[in-house]
């Protein structure tokens, strides 16, 4: 099983909606990762979790709030967004947070976000 | 900081070769990696090099020259299916970071 799993893949939300988006993989790896990418762009990361802890923040606007339950699971809690803010929300997993040794990452298909 | 310079499009035709480029401005990174992505799909992992040198997975081949600080991924027997974004990407402490990404178009 080399899967990601992210859902839903498709999401509208209102600027004062609260909503989130979530991710799930059954590989063992130890860090997970969140990116966000806009139309012919390329994926921007946002979040790295290592051993379930929030090793690096991108800067990213306090409207989007992470979290990650367990080994497994990486949640990224959305709150009073802007339309700027739609894009395509990819998570990602790799076998080990450091980037020796061909660190692969697996993504998900990403959900599509619309702000509206 | 750190930048990868990519070019924005290449065109090429089915069943020949194409090489795309990647230049980069870091330093201590661990390697280059390479990962197409498709219209409406997620990015997918094609190639690792840790070393300077080339390495060789089937159709696709990646080069890495640390003194040069370049790379460049080289598609042979191109198909129609190989149109896509293709992305360098740095490994560097927790971090993959991507190029700009070079768009493939393949011509029949």
């Amino acid at each position: 099983d080399t899967e990601v799993t992210q859902t839903p893949k498709h999401l509208v939300m209102g600027m004062t909606n609260k909503k989130s988006l979530k991710c799930e993989q059954h590989m063992g790896h130890r860090a997970m990762y969140w990116y966000k990418q806009k139309a012919k762009k390329p994926p921007e990361l946002m979040f790295v979790y290592s051993y379930e802890k929030l090793s690096i923040n991108e800067s990213v606007p306090s409207r989007f709030s992470p979290e990650c339950p367990n080994s497994s699971l990486l949640n990224l809690h959305l709150h009073a967004l802007q339309p700027e803010d739609s894009a395509l929300y990819l998570c990602a997993s790799s076998p080990n947070p450091s980037g020796g040794s061909g660190n692969t990452i697996y993504f998900g298909e990403g959900s599509w976000l619309t702000v509206v | 900081g750190q930048s990868l310079e990519q070019p924005s499009e290449v065109t090429a035709v089915e069943g020949a070769i194409v090489q795309m480029n990647c230049t980069y401005q870091t330093s201590g990174f661990y390697g280059l990696s390479w990962y197409q992505q498709h219209d409406g799909g997620a990015p997918t992992f094609l190639s690792y090099n840790a070393l300077d040198g080339l390495e060789e997975t089937g159709r696709f081949s990646s080069f890495l020259s640390r003194s040069d600080s370049y790379g460049y991924l080289l598609l042979q027997e191109l198909q129609m299916k190989d149109s896509a974004s293709y992305f360098c990407a740095v490994n560097r402490d927790d971090k993959i970071i991507f190029g700009k990404g070079t768009r493939l178009h393949i011509l029949p």
